[in-house]
């Protein structure tokens, strides 16, 4: 039981370049979500995605899209990379009802130059 | 926006319990407080929560007031291993997404 795995740990990007970050969970989790934290800061939604088939805006939607794929996998996609999207970026699963919690993959450093 | 107002940051002493306080001013009746941690640059983990009644499990005790506007996260015995960013989450139970604050940089002291 893996729990949330997240590839790659390290990315360096040019401005421009595009990239996909994936996520899998398998706690057999219904909601799946992005966060980015930049230094000395909280983390920020960026998108979720309550169940298969569906996602939702969070804080900071701008210049990512994703992608459900299956229950288990959630990827986030940089079109073109600027270097504002310079941060770690965290995925997240968690099963759905009132009490439910979030579970943590280890993140995603990013660099864009 | 995050519904939550916490101190910046705080110190204890090793062996000290560790009382972290939240404010939730604007909380509705179908919000819980979540409280999660971030050790160094890991991702978040989460601690405890409740909706009204007290709770307590092996990591900590959560304290909410009889109004809902506040709580406290208490650590017992805190420990070096304790010292990490401390989150405090309202978040309606409805809802599918979880907003984090800035959160109080604990910092344990030897």
């Amino acid at each position: 039981n893996a729990g949330v795995t997240q590839t790659p740990k390290f990315q360096v990007l040019k401005t421009g370049q595009s990239m996909t970050l994936q996520c899998a969970q398998d706690m057999n989790h219904n909601s799946m979500y992005w966060y980015r934290q930049d230094p000395g800061m909280g983390l920020r939604l960026i998108y979720y995605s309550a169940s298969e088939g569906t996602t939702d805006k969070g804080e900071v939607p701008n210049g990512y899209n994703v992608s459900r794929l299956n229950k288990r996998e959630f990827s986030l996609r940089l079109e073109s990379a600027a270097p504002s999207q310079t941060s770690v970026y965290f995925c997240a699963s968690s099963a759905q009802g009132a009490t439910d919690t979030q579970y943590f993959g280890p993140g995603t450093r990013l660099t864009v130059l | 926006d995050a519904k939550t107002t916490q101190p910046t940051s705080m110190d204890c002493a090793e062996g000290r319990a560790a009382n972290l306080p939240c404010n939730h001013s604007t909380i509705s009746g179908n919000e819980y407080v979540y409280w999660y941690r971030q050790i160094h640059s890991q991702g978040p983990q989460y601690i405890i929560h409740g909706l009204k009644n007290n709770e307590t499990n092996e990591m900590a005790s959560l304290i909410i007031t009889e109004d809902r506007k506040s709580s406290t996260l208490i650590l017992p015995h805190a420990t070096l291993r304790d010292t990490a960013v401390y989150y405090c989450i309202v978040r309606d139970y409805r809802d599918d997404k979880i907003i984090f604050g800035k959160g109080t940089r604990l910092h344990i002291l030897p």
